[in-house]
């Protein structure tokens, strides 16, 4: 069975610094990952995804990630927070054999901070 | 379009009763499914369809049920509440796919259970 682990409950971050939100994953075969975001009150919304090819997948709000194989990691990255980006990010894989369903981590809080 | 919507926003139910949480999406998604949300533990699968008259179980199907008559609307039903299915839940949706699509969600019902 596949899992995902963000060993993070919350990561603290002054606005223009960078931040990486730290994500790994179980699966057998090649895995199909992504990263959500989800703002208080709000559904998630999808932010980017790997599924093949270049390791560096850059997503939507000047995020990025990076596949790395050998360490089984999917880390969030962006060069320079914003306050705005303070919200919940869900690091998630698809479900072996189940249309796109997805297999979620437990979620990191960014705090972005003045 | 309205993308994916669900009612109600909010619930209170006394155990033992039962209620049709509903969805419904307007983007001609073969793929829906229902996740609930609960602190630290991401979401998880409870019940997925890949088509109109399709359903199967995920990852905490117990004490709910799902239909998909329509490719519209996919309800899920809450047989008999119980206190430890107070949680918030989302419905979402995707394209079928070679298993990269990403999924839609939408707002949430908070259900609570007392």
């Amino acid at each position: 069975a596949q899992s995902v682990a963000q060993p993070e409950d919350q990561v603290n971050v002054a606005e223009g610094n960078p931040l990486t939100v730290k994500c790994t994953y179980s699966v057998s075969g090649n895995p199909y990952l992504f990263w959500y975001v989800q703002y208080p009150n709000r559904g998630l919304q999808f932010l980017l995804k790997y599924i093949t090819g270049d390791n560096l997948v850059k997503g939507s709000y000047g995020f990025e990630a990076e596949f790395n194989k050998s360490q089984t990691s999917f880390h969030l990255k962006k060069p320079s927070a914003l306050v705005s980006d303070s919200a919940l990010y869900f690091c998630a894989v698809r479900v072996h054999n189940a249309g796109n369903m997805l297999t979620f981590g437990g979620g990191t809080r960014l705090m972005v901070k003045p | 379009n309205a993308g994916v919507t669900q009612t109600p926003k909010f619930q209170v139910l006394k155990t033992g009763q039962s209620m049709t949480l509903q969805c419904a999406q307007d983007m001609n998604h073969e793929y829906m499914s229902w996740y609930r949300q609960d602190p630290g533990m991401g979401l998880r699968l409870i019940h997925y369809s890949v088509g109109a008259g399709i359903t199967d179980q995920g990852e905490v199907p117990n004490g709910y049920n799902v239909s998909r008559s329509t490719t519209e609307d996919f309800p899920l039903r809450l047989l008999s509440a119980a206190p430890s299915q107070t949680s918030v839940y989302f419905c979402a949706s995707s394209y079928k796919g070679h298993g990269g699509r990403e999924q839609y969600f939408g707002p949430g019902t908070r259900l609570t259970v007392t």
